[in-house]
């Protein structure tokens, strides 16, 4: 069993639309928690970043953590076609450590226009 | 502060050949990793420096891999006798160490063996 799990999709939804991106880990240790956007081809791109459990909201985006469920989720709000995308989660235990991230699959989204 | 840079984004070698790739990461920061993604799969750790420092490396690198950092800016990854299976996107990333350990990534280098 992989540490993090993540629904490769694809995903595809009507511009507009609210998206729902989530993964799962089963490390209780991991604290800080990550979500990235890659386009084809191109190296990863930071788009939200939380620590422990909570929530966190940046324009459209809106990351939430449940550690109690090993859960996280990336909302996005008003989806665009530019926000197709591979979505990755990312995860690694508290400071101290290497920092070493562990990620997810990734989950393909298509917005169509 | 231009991010983090690839050098080179694409090389297409031949099994058995040599190949060496650089990264510079993000100025201030004292960490530096390199990662390998697969198509469909999330990138996975091979290894990190905390400034000229190899810290730790993944069973993942093996004995054809090798990563120097050795005034602690710029990062070289060579891979000896290149393999199909070595065929991948390789990717570095910088941080500042404590703090979250926020990594930002480089465009990538992406290899083909032949």
């Amino acid at each position: 069993q992989k540490e993090v799990e993540q629904d490769p999709g694809p995903l595809s939804v009507p511009e507009g639309a609210i998206v729902s991106l989530n993964c799962t880990y089963s490390n209780s240790a991991f604290q800080y928690f990550m979500w990235y956007r890659q386009y084809s081809r191109k190296g990863p791109e930071l788009l939200m970043y939380t620590y422990s459990s909570g929530n966190k909201e940046d324009g459209r985006f809106t990351a939430q953590v449940d550690k109690s469920s090993k859960y996280i989720s990336l909302f996005i709000r008003d989806s665009q076609p530019s926000d197709s995308a591979t979505y990755l989660c990312a995860m690694s235990p508290g400071s101290g450590n290497t920092g070493k991230l562990i990620f997810g699959q990734g989950t393909t989204l298509q917005v169509k226009p | 502060d231009t991010g983090v840079s690839q050098d080179p984004r694409h090389k297409i070698t031949k099994r058995g050949q040599n190949v060496t790739f650089r990264c510079d990461p993000i100025s201030e920061h004292n960490r530096l990793y390199w990662y390998r993604q697969t198509l469909g799969q999330g990138p996975e750790f091979l290894t990190y420096f905390q400034n000229e420092a190899q810290l730790e490396k993944s069973r993942l690198l093996s004995d054809r891999f090798s990563a120097e950092r050795p005034k602690g800016s710029f990062s070289t990854l060579e891979i000896q006798r290149t393999e199909q299976g070595d065929s991948a996107m390789y990717l570095c990333a910088s941080s500042l160490a404590g703090g979250g350990n926020i990594q930002y990534f480089g465009a990538g280098t992406r290899l083909s063996v032949l």
